[in-house]
């Protein structure tokens, strides 16, 4: 399988905290993507980072990517009871040009007011 | 702009019945994916279409069958549920060109 792993599984912190989530892939990429899901809804694309980039940021959002140890990391800085819910990393082969993605199998992620 | 849009919601079948989740988009992209979700597993790709009138399989296609109808729709079809088919699945498109997928609601299976 070509999944990748987030890490961790779980997450529950308080709110105004800082949340961190990792992901490994195991091939090399074009990019990679980190979705949300809220639960009993479908997934919402929040950033992308490509291959040659190694840190990009959006809003409350950093993203980091290290492609010799193939891995990613989200940070949601100051998070809210809003955020609550999980977060999946898919990662785009390099070559593939048909758009397809592998999830990992996703961080649950609960913020505490 | 309704995005995504898959019919039904939910869904209970008993084993061995057959029935086709419908999954349409309205953003003229031109791939279109099935994926299901099982608790701890993430999602799987069941099978995709990069261009109407192209499919191809992904991970876990066995006991599937699917239809790039047009550009809009893509189906997914159960020939004899089982079980193992319990899930709930998520349809999915992009632009040509474009990695960021854009996801259904989902449909919550049940096979009984």
């Amino acid at each position: 399988s070509q999944q990748g792993e987030e890490d961790p599984q779980a997450l529950s912190i308080q709110e105004g905290e800082n949340a961190t989530m990792n992901c490994s892939y195991k091939t090399s990429i074009n990019n990679l993507q980190w979705y949300r899901q809220n639960s009993g809804r479908g997934l919402v694309h929040l950033i992308l980072i490509r291959s040659n980039e190694r840190e990009k940021h959006s809003g409350r959002l950093r993203v980091t990517l290290d492609t010799s140890k193939k891995s990613s990391s989200l940070l949601i800085t100051a998070s809210r009871a809003a955020d609550t819910a999980s977060y999946f990393c898919a990662s785009s082969d390099r070559g593939s040009t048909l758009g397809r993605l592998y999830f990992g199998r996703g961080t649950q992620l609960t913020v505490w007011p | 702009n309704a995005g995504v849009t898959q019919t039904p919601k939910f869904q209970v079948l008993k084993t061995g019945q057959s029935m086709t989740l419908q999954c349409a988009q309205d953003m003229n992209h031109n791939s279109m994916y099935w994926y299901r979700q099982d608790p701890g597993m993430g999602l799987r790709l069941i099978y995709y279409s990069a261009s109407e009138g192209t499919t191809d399989k992904g991970e876990v296609p066995n006991g599937y069958n699917v239809s790039r109808l047009n550009k809009r729709e893509f189906s997914l079809r159960l020939e004899s549920a089982a079980p193992s088919q319990t899930s709930v699945y998520f349809c999915a498109s992009n632009r040509a060109g474009y990695n960021e997928q854009f996801f259904g609601p989902g449909t919550r299976l049940t096979v009984l």
